[in-house]
């Protein structure tokens, strides 16, 4: 059965450092998203991706946040300059045209 | 008010047992509408959509009330691996993002 695949699943980073978060959704999956999860906390939206652009962010996904798909496969999310609230799991998500989004295993950031 | 509002439980329950789950949502122009369950530390899993006219997947039946803004899971003759947190989710109005919105989740505990 075709899953979502993220890797790394646990990145430790210090404050003010870059991270990429990388995914490979579903193969003929075309709609792509990220959620973040902090811990004791619900799962929230961050970003949606379709037709190799950005469909809608939320309010967390400022300046410091970044989407790419920068091949047939992968789906990145960077932090630029990463801050202590940014630990978290993150999710990325691929949906299907039956409107079911499937989720991958997650990275569990943690900012030192 | 919360977009998406459960009761966070946690339901004790023995094994056997029938437990129903409520969720309420904010937003009337929601289009679709789905129960997810999450282990502990893990990601999200489609547990099943929800329909207007209920939908049934084994032990588990679904039900929607648009005009009361109400969704409700119901687990027959619950299991020890049903022990899980059950996560009410929404899509936002008709766009083009599809992003999920999540409740904060009812933990259920199912004791031998």
């Amino acid at each position: 059965e075709p899953e979502v695949t993220q890797t790394p699943s646990h990145q430790v980073t210090q404050m003010g450092q870059e991270v990429i978060l990388r995914c490979v959704p579903i193969s003929n999956h075309l709609y792509f998203y990220w959620y973040r999860q902090i811990l004791g906390q619900k799962v929230e939206f961050l970003v949606s991706f379709y037709n190799n652009e950005i469909s809608e962010k939320s309010e967390i996904f400022d300046d410091q946040f970044s989407v790419e798909r920068p091949d047939g496969s992968n789906f990145t999310l960077k932090i630029r300059s990463t801050k202590l609230e940014d630990s978290a799991m993150y999710f990325c998500a691929s949906m299907d045209r039956t409107y079911e989004q499937y989720f991958g295993p997650g990275t569990r950031l943690t900012v030192t | 008010r919360k977009e998406v509002e459960q009761d966070p439980g946690p339901f004790n329950v023995p094994e056997g047992a029938t437990v129903a789950f409520n969720c309420t949502y904010s937003n009337s122009a929601s289009q679709s509408f789905f129960w997810y369950r999450q282990d502990c530390r893990k990601e999200p899993k489609l547990l099943m959509s929800v329909y207007s006219s209920g939908n049934e997947d084994g032990r588990f039946t679904a039900q929607l009330n648009r005009a009361s803004q109400y969704i409700s899971l119901l687990i027959r003759d619950s299991k020890l691996s049903d022990s899980a947190t059950y996560l009410c989710v929404v899509t936002g109005e008709m766009d083009s993002s599809y992003k999920l919105i999540f409740g904060s989740g009812t933990r259920l505990l199912v004791r031998p």
